[in-house]
């Protein structure tokens, strides 16, 4: 089992659709989460981070995490066609003082006009 | 402000030729430094990482090596690709002691 589960899609909307792209994982040791954006050949960007439980929001997006299920979730609101793209969520896990990330698979989203 | 630059963009070799792609970090000191290579539709896959100059973990036995000659450059190799060395390579940094990773812009490469 990965640590990180992710639904791959593709995930088609409307233009203005409150969109809610989700995650699993399975490693308890888990305190803290990411969601990267990545445009078609091009590298991730990160798009926001929070730790522990609760709700993070940056703008129209909002990142959600319920660790009690070990379920994490990125909202978009009012989406746009500039938001399609695929999603990584990621959590980091520890070895020695480097830090490294354990990433989702991605989940492709279409906004479409 | 910090800055990632990856080079090149795109490369095609053929199998059995030498590989250098390299990366470098403007505006840090001292940064955690990371080679990933992304296959479609896996996710991403952690090659080596390195905390400074001279000091590589590599996390997945492969033909490829890294190498880090100076603070804020990383340069991935390999003596002899293989086509299954074909796939899209990221470089990232990190602060010491943070999680959040910023990547370049990637290099997509084809072997043939």
């Amino acid at each position: 089992q990965k640590e990180v589960e992710q639904d791959p899609g593709p995930l088609s909307v409307p233009e203005g659709a409150i969109v809610s792209l989700n995650c699993t994982y399975s490693n308890s040791a888990f305190q803290y989460f990411m969601w990267y954006r990545q445009y078609s050949r091009k590298g991730p960007e990160l798009l926001m981070y929070t730790y522990s439980s609760g709700n993070k929001e940056d703008g129209r997006f909002t990142a959600q995490v319920d660790k009690s299920s070990k379920y994490i979730s990125l909202f978009i609101r009012d989406s746009q066609p500039s938001d399609s793209a695929t999603y990584l969520c990621a959590a980091p896990s520890s070895s020695g003082s480097a830090r490294q990330l354990t990433f989702g698979s991605g989940t492709q989203l279409t906004v479409l006009p | 402000s910090q800055t990632i630059h990856q080079w090149p963009a795109t490369l095609v070799q053929p199998v059995g030729s030498p590989l250098s792609l390299e990366c470098t970090v403007e505006g840090t000191s001292n940064p955690n430094l990371y080679w990933y290579r992304q296959a479609a539709g896996r996710g991403l896959q952690l090659l080596f990482y390195s905390v400074g100059i001279g000091q590589i973990s590599s996390e997945v036995p492969q033909n490829l090596s890294a190498s880090r000659p100076q603070d804020r450059q990383f340069i991935l190799s390999s003596k002899k690709l293989l086509l299954s060395d074909s796939g899209f390579y990221l470089c990232a940094w990190s602060r010491g002691g943070r999680a959040e990773a910023f990547f370049g812009q990637g290099t997509r490469l084809t072997v043939v």
